[in-house]
């Protein structure tokens, strides 16, 4: 059983496209988030969703949309794709819904997003 | 703001020879530490995390690492490395926000195993 999955695994489009890119958590998490690893694989948070309500908001364009229909499933919507959006996104989820510091995230297999 | 810092981009090493892996981190309170795995082409995998229980802690896989508060270092080792430990390794410190935990990563080291 996977506890985080994404799809899909591999997205090729143009530029100044919309795609979206689905996350799913069955480990009954309460927290999830998204992350960007860029080309020389420097990983870095994008948002986080606590239990459907955004909590953590990075510098991030607003083309970026995250949606949290319920708390086991956080999509990341792009709009008007720019050829810098090529990356691999990573969805990851956490037990704790108070912060705690020591809280292991669980990461998904990513989405390797290839913009032409 | 915490920062973590890995001193080296890439290690090679011999199978069957020990591996160590340097991050040192930045905070101005007792940090919660994390290393990561990526193997090529996968996630990321926890390998073992600081809660502060104990300063030498132990992972998967045979690593551990161990909490140096007066050097503000979180080492990664493992004494006898495998071909299946080449991968990215990534030093974390996580950092609570609101409801959940923002985590800060290092650039990562990749390990190669030679024969």
């Amino acid at each position: 059983d996977t506890a985080v999955s994404q799809t899909p695994k591999y997205l090729v489009t143009q530029m100044g496209n919309d795609k979206s890119i689905k996350c799913e958590q069955n480990l009954g998490h309460d927290t999830m988030y998204w992350y960007k690893q860029d080309s020389k694989k420097f990983l870095k948070i994008m948002f986080s969703y606590n239990n459907k309500e955004l909590i953590i908001n990075e510098t991030v364009p607003n083309r970026f949309s995250p949606k949290s229909p319920d708390k086991a499933h956080l999509n990341l919507h792009i709009n008007s794709l720019e050829l810098g959006d090529s990356a691999v996104y990573f969805c990851a989820s956490s037990q704790a819904g108070g912060g705690v510091s020591t809280d292991t995230q669980y990461f998904g297999p990513g989405t390797r997003l290839t913009v032409l | 703001a915490q920062s973590v810092t890995q001193l080296d981009s890439h290690v090679s090493v011999s199978e069957g020879t020990p591996v160590l892996l340097r991050c040192n981190y930045s905070s101005s309170y007792s940090p919660s530490l994390f290393w990561y795995v990526q193997h090529p082409n996968k996630g990321l995998q926890l390998l073992l995390k600081y809660t502060s229980a104990a300063t030498l802690v132990k992972g998967i896989n045979g690593f551990e690492a161990e909490f140096k508060k007066s050097e503000t270092s979180f080492h990664l080792t493992k004494p006898s490395a495998h071909m299946s430990d080449a991968a990215e390794y990534f030093c974390v410190v996580s950092d609570p926000q609101g409801g959940g935990n923002k985590l800060t990563f290092g650039t990562g080291t990749q390990l190669k195993v030679e024969l």
